[in-house]
């Protein structure tokens, strides 16, 4: 059965700096997606990056990042030049392609940055 | 761009009764999944649609159902409602349901249970 565990329940960073946000996985797939989401206070989810389990590179948005480790089944976000607005919970997640077509999300990482 | 649209944003409900949440994905796109976000348990899936078919559904009671109709849009319905179905209830529409498509989430209904 597919898991996703992270670890941090909180953490705290200064503006500016560069943080990580772990995440490790379990699936029985070759073939899988990893997805980090950003939910402010408001509730919204906001699509934050994707990483295909055949995708040789990390991926890469903006500030963001994927540290994609397959041997070790991690896919850590880092967000590099933190923002005070980045303040929010983060959610890994997982989609197989075994057809079961749902999402299956960590707990999440309550993520702080001060000025 | 349009984003997906749920309706309404909050909805405050007594036990017993039955609530209808609405959903309207990001044009063209045909899968829509439901899941509900509690502190206890985290985000759960409930089920998802594509072309008005239900093609997954998570471990809920028989209580939460759903449906799809022909423009994609989703509603869902929990009938004899119950304190702990109180929750944020979340929608996401994606192109086609793949594994390497994201989904992308609207802004929830916060119901609440009196």
């Amino acid at each position: 059965a597919q898991k996703i565990t992270q670890t941090q329940p909180g953490m705290f960073v200064q503006e500016k700096e560069a943080v990580t946000l772990d995440c490790t996985y379990d699936t029985s797939d070759q073939s899988y997606g990893l997805f980090w989401y950003k939910q402010p206070s408001s509730g919204e989810m906001i699509f934050l990056i994707y990483q295909g389990s055949y995708d040789e590179q990390n991926a890469t948005e903006g500030r963001y990042s994927l540290n994609f480790q397959k041997a070790r089944k991690s896919a850590n976000l880092v967000i590099s030049a933190s923002q005070l607005g980045d303040s929010a919970m983060y959610f890994c997640a997982m989609r197989e392609a075994t057809g079961f077509h749902k999402l299956v999300f960590g707990t999440g990482t309550r993520l702080l940055v001060s000025p | 761009k349009a984003g997906v649209t749920q309706t309404p944003r909050y909805l405050i409900k007594t036990r017993g009764q039955q609530v209808t949440l609405s959903c309207s994905p990001i044009s063209g796109h045909r899968s829509v999944s439901w899941y509900q976000q509690t502190p206890g348990q985290g985000l759960q899936f409930l089920f998802e649609y594509f072309s008005e078919t239900q093609r997954n559904k998570g471990n809920f009671p028989g209580r939460f159902s759903g449906r799809q109709f022909s423009n994609s849009r989703s509603e869902m319905n929990v009938s004899t409602l119950e304190l702990g179905d109180s929750a944020l209830y979340l929608c996401a529409s994606s192109q086609g349901g793949d594994s390497n498509q994201p989904q992308h989430f609207g802004d929830g209904t916060r119901l609440s249970i009196l």
